[in-house]
């Protein structure tokens, strides 16, 4: 089957551009991720959807940055006000359910901010 | 302050043996733990997970160790292929959130 895809997969942005960055999760998967990778670093939590509800945005480092899922499936992490330290790989998991089970990753979004 | 730690960097194997990928954790309310494998430019893949409640976990080639005491994973790869040389991270599960470690490259040579 179809495993969690992500669009688009390259993005280069002039710093202060919006951004939307898409994730289609697996079908029937209630539970999305997203996460932030930085070169050489292991991928950050960034939000968490429970269906189309967001439990946790802890992760999200500014109020530039903002996850919506409305209708339970189809994700998108919107970054407003691009700057030069947003420059990262933006990585989208499904799971079946939300904890202790895995998690399933896209191939992620890199995103260039010049 | 890193809870997930993967202290060795790189890791270089001879093909036929066994590679053992460590993992140390802070935290001791974890209780579900995952290994992924990642390749340049594509997503982490799922390998391997163990609950608390058990200390070891095999499936085919990989098999997880956990002892809770020390507050310490393993993968061990047994035999290692030159396909598995990629960076590894594990992953302990927080509420649903992921907590990754900083990865090791393993490098399996023919």
């Amino acid at each position: 089957g179809a495993g969690v895809s992500q669009s688009p997969r390259y993005k280069v942005a002039k710093r202060g551009q919006d951004v939307a960055l898409r994730c289609d999760p697996i079908s029937g998967h209630v539970s999305l991720f997203w996460y932030q990778q930085a070169l050489g670093q292991g991928p950050e939590f960034l939000t968490y959807f429970q269906n189309e509800a967001q439990l946790d945005k802890s992760g999200l480092p500014s109020d530039r940055f903002f996850a919506e899922r409305p209708e339970g499936s189809v994700s998108t992490l919107k970054i407003q006000r691009t700057q030069q330290e947003d420059s990262a790989v933006y990585l989208c998991a499904s799971s079946l359910q939300g904890q202790n089970y895995e998690q399933y990753f896209g191939p992620g979004t890199r995103l260039t901010v010049t | 302050d890193q809870q997930v730690k993967q202290n060795s960097p790189s890791l270089s194997v001879q093909e036929g043996r066994i590679s053992i990928l460590n993992c140390d954790y802070t935290n001791s309310m974890f209780d579900y733990f995952l290994w992924y494998k990642k390749y340049p430019a594509e997503g982490p893949t799922f390998l391997i997970s163990i609950s608390s409640i058990k200390d070891k976990n095999e499936d085919g080639r990989f098999t997880v160790f956990l002892n809770k005491s020390a507050k310490h994973l393993s993968l061990h790869i047994v035999p290692s292929q030159p396909g598995d040389s990629a960076v590894y991270f594990c992953a302990a599960d927080q509420g649903g959130k992921l907590i990754f470690g900083q990865g090791t490259e393993l490098s399996v040579k023919p």
